[in-house]
């Protein structure tokens, strides 16, 4: 079964604080895409950051960056200096391939909070 | 804004009722889906469409109804709504159906609760 594990149901910091979100999943796929969704109380599902299965080089998009591990099927965020607004459940989620009709397999969210 | 519209936001129905909950987006994407969004779990896919004309099945599929009849428009039915429907539900679409994928956008959300 395809799944995903969140393993830190809910983490706080300081502001300015960097933070790392763990996730690991389960997939005998080979080709696959992962990402990390923010859910803001607004409730809006926000893309964070993107990663394919097939590049070694782990993605970055300001302060938010990755540490894509295949082999053990790792695909940690870091957060770096952290911002109130940062504030929010993560997701962590991989598409499948073709075979699986490109579903997305979500993981169960950690809360992150930032304190001020 | 170019984007996913939800509607409605919110929604009160009794055991039994149906209602139609929509959902529109104006970016051209061909891949939409419905997702349910229930605490202490990560979003279940309920219904998908690559296209206009063309629906499937997701991972809870039981007690909802789609279809495409445009590529914008993407209703989800409730036939007989039961309190195990309480939930949060979100639309998402995406250029990307076997391409490379960009992420999804999603709509707002409705939360939904049967009594």
């Amino acid at each position: 079964a395809q799944t995903v594990t969140q393993s830190q149901p809910e983490m706080s910091v300081q502001e300015a604080e960097t933070v790392t979100l763990s996730c690991t999943y389960d997939t005998s796929e080979s080709n696959y895409y992962l990402f990390w969704y923010k859910q803001p109380p607004s409730r809006q599902m926000i893309l964070v950051i993107r990663q394919e299965a097939y590049k070694q080089q782990n993605a970055t998009e300001n302060r938010f960056s990755v540490n894509f591990q295949k082999a053990a099927k790792s695909f940690s965020l870091k957060i770096s200096d952290s911002q109130l607004g940062d504030t929010a459940m993560y997701f962590c989620a991989f598409q499948l391939g073709e075979d699986s009709n490109y579903q997305l397999i979500w993981g169960a969210g950690t809360k992150l909070i930032i304190k001020p | 804004n170019a984007g996913v519209t939800q509607t409605p936001k919110f929604q009160v129905l009794k055991t039994g009722q149906s209602m139609t909950l929509q959902c529109a987006q104006d970016m051209n994407h061909e891949y939409m889906s419905w997702y349910r969004q229930d605490p202490g779990m990560g979003l279940r896919l309920i219904h998908y469409s690559v296209g206009a004309g063309i629906t499937d099945q997701g991972e809870v599929p039981n007690g909802y109804n789609v279809s495409r009849s445009t590529t914008e428009d993407f209703p989800l039915r409730l036939l007989s709504a039961a309190p195990s429907q309480t939930s949060v539900y979100f639309c998402a679409s995406s250029y990307s159906w076997g391409a490379t994928p960009h992420g999804y956008t999603f709509g707002s959300g409705t939360r939904l609760t049967v009594v």
